[in-house]
């Protein structure tokens, strides 16, 4: 069975720093892309980073880059998102989810974690 | 950005009816090296993260129904539930994949 933990959120100042963590089992870890992905109740679902199976390619959305840098460690079966410079705009449950591919579908979710940034 | 315009925002069907969500997307999915719809549905119920439901526009997902259908090619697409039980409670979303960054409607309300 695929299995997605999440970890990491929480409460963090205004300019502050992340990292949320996603734990995967119950698939050959490298053999998929990840991806982060957000919502909101008032902006919806938000696509915000993706990383293919190697690392080689890495995109993500104009809102985030320069201040989150997705990243995998497959030796651990494990996806990251570390987030700096973080806005109130990026208060948001973070979905951690898996691709076949860089530019696909998501088979499979994590629970989410919730991170609210606030003065 | 691609923008995925979901229609209804809200939608209240009987039980064993059929439920219609449409997607319209501000320019074309569809590659036409392979002649496919770059285009995704989700199903979100409270508390829960999104569920894969269909891709490539009407390909269902292992597991899932076949009460559920996906339909369309370019930039209309329609997600059908035929008989609608009282489980398929939820919120839908369409997303596309076609190009970066990656979009989703704003979803439907689906409610008996």
């Amino acid at each position: 069975e695929v299995q997605l933990v999440q970890s990491g959120g929480g409460l963090v100042q205004i300019g502050g720093s992340l990292r949320l963590s996603c734990t995967a089992s119950g698939f050959t870890f490298d053999d998929y892309a990840m991806h982060w992905v957000r919502q909101t109740p008032g902006r919806g679902l938000e696509w915000v980073s993706g990383i293919s199976w190697n690392s080689g390619s890495i995109d993500s959305a104009d809102s985030v880059r320069g201040r989150f840098t997705i990243s995998r460690d497959n030796a651990k079966n494990s996806l990251y998102l570390h987030m700096h410079s973080l806005r109130p705009e990026d208060t948001a449950f973070y979905y951690c989810a898996k691709g076949p591919y860089t530019r696909s579908w998501f088979d499979h979710w994590g629970q989410g974690n919730l991170v609210t940034v606030s003065s | 950005d691609i923008v995925m315009t979901q229609s209804p925002d809200s939608l209240a069907v009987s039980l064993g009816e059929r439920a219609t969500i449409n997607c319209k997307s501000s320019q074309s999915v569809l590659y036409s090296v392979n002649n496919k719809n770059f285009l995704s549905w989700y199903q979100q119920k409270p508390g829960q993260p999104p569920k894969l439901l269909i891709y490539w526009a009407s390909t269902r997902e292992s597991g899932v129904p076949d009460r559920f259908s996906g339909s369309g090619s370019g930039t209309d697409f329609t997600l059908t539930i035929s008989s609608l039980q009282a489980e398929d409670v939820a919120v839908y979303y369409c997303h596309q994949y076609y190009s970066s960054p990656q979009t989703f409607g704003q979803g439907t309300r689906l409610e008996i």
